[in-house]
Formats: C-alpha cells, structure tokens, sequence
C-alpha cells in the first residue's frame, strides 16, 4: 500500500525553527517528485516548493525562499521540510505529497501536520 | 506568477445534480512540447486532498466516472454528474507548467 506517513504536530515559538518528515512505504520516493503544500487556518492551498530526490534538485516558489527548505534522504525513503525563522504567519498544516515522473498530478498526500507558532 | 481563477467560489448543491467548476490561467497552460499540465483535488474536512483528474482530463485510479475534466490553453473544466454525498469539500485546480505551481483559490461544494 502506497502511503505518506508525516511527523507529529508541532508547537514553537517565534523565531524558531522546525524540520517536518514525510517518510514514504509502498514507493520508492526516487522515482518521484515531493512537494509540500501549506495551508493556513480557513485559507486554500499555496504550493511551497518540491524535490528531485533522485538527484537533490529543488525548486521553489519564490516568496518561500529563504523560509523554507526541502531535503530528502532516500536511505530512509524520506523527505524533510525546514521552517526557518518562524512567525505567526507561518501556523498552518503542511502536507507532502508525491508526482510521478510521467504525469502532473499529485498522486499521493501524507495527511498533514500542524505547525502552530506561539509564545 | 501565473494567477488561477477558480469559480465560483462557492457551490451550493442538491445531491443528483449536474455541476461545473472553471479554472482561468493568466496565460496558456501548454508547454513548448505541448503539454498541458492542470490537476483537480477534492479537499474533504479532516483529510488531505485527494487527486481526481491530471493533465486535463485523465482520471486518477479509482475516480468514479461522474467526474470529467476538460480544457485548453486557458480555460478549463471540471464537471461533476449526479453528486453524491461523498462528493461535498473543497475543489482545488492545480496548474503544474509554470514556476511556481499555483492552485486556485478552491471551490466549496455544499448542500443547498
């Protein structure tokens, strides 16, 4: 069975950091792309970026760089999202997902975790 | 960035019923080698989104038939027949061309 398993919820303070796993089975993630989706409390979904596993190539939206940071550790079958420098705009769910090569769409969802930012 | 219209935004509905949901990009979705990349989710309360159609109009594995995507360049259409129960949530359109990937901003299909 094909699944994305994310790590648990986080709560960090402002200013912070945080590295979220999204930790694949039933797939090899080098045969993939991985994404990271954020959404904000009652908001829609904004794409962050994705990984090339198969060779570390990233790409980002723009207004997410230098807040975040996508890694991959195929040994593990894993990817990784880094939050740095948190603030309260950055309390949200964020989700993985994956793409196969061969088509655009993203196939498979791990199911969320939540980052909230508080003091 | 190219900027996805989706509407309506919201979608009030009786089970039965036939629906659609438009997709607009700012600028043509086909690539040099003709490609044209746009997905829709469905994003039901409580749980990740889930892909129904890629490139257009192909159905994802286990998407019953009532849901058909259509389009071209800039338009495109997601159409729903006879809506059941299971079908209630938060439609997203995805266009996967251009850097960065961008969603529409959703459609909520709720019960009238």
């Amino acid at each position: 069975e094909v699944q994305l398993q994310q790590s648990g919820a986080e709560l960090v303070k402002p200013g912070a950091s945080v590295k979220l796993s999204c930790t694949a089975s039933g797939f090899n993630i080098k045969d993939t792309y991985m994404h990271w989706v954020k959404q904000r409390p009652e908001q829609g979904l904004e794409w962050i970026g994705r990984i090339d596993p198969a060779n570390g190539n990233t790409k980002y939206d723009p207004k997410f760089q230098g807040k975040a940071t996508i890694t991959a550790d195929t040994s593990s079958n894993t990817a990784y999202l880094q939050l740095s420098s948190l603030t309260s705009e950055d309390t949200a769910v964020y989700y993985c997902a994956s793409q196969a090569y061969d088509y655009d769409g993203f196939a498979y969802w791990g199911q969320g975790t939540l980052v909230t930012v508080s003091a | 960035d190219v900027v996805v219209t989706q509407t309506p935004l919201s979608l009030p509905v009786s089970f039965g019923d036939q629906v659609s949901i438009s997709c607009r990009s700012s600028q043509s979705l086909a690539n040099s080698y003709g490609n044209t990349y746009l997905s829709w989710y469905l994003h039901k309360p409580g749980q990740s989104p889930q892909l129904l159609i890629y490139g257009i109009s192909n159905r994802f594995s286990g998407v019953p038939d009532r849901f058909s995507g259509s389009g071209s360049g800039t338009d495109f259409t997601l159409k729903i027949s006879t809506i059941k129960p299971e079908d209630l949530g938060m439609y997203y359109c995805l266009q996967g061309t251009h850097q960065p990937l961008t969603f529409g901003a959703g459609t909520k299909l709720e019960l009238k």
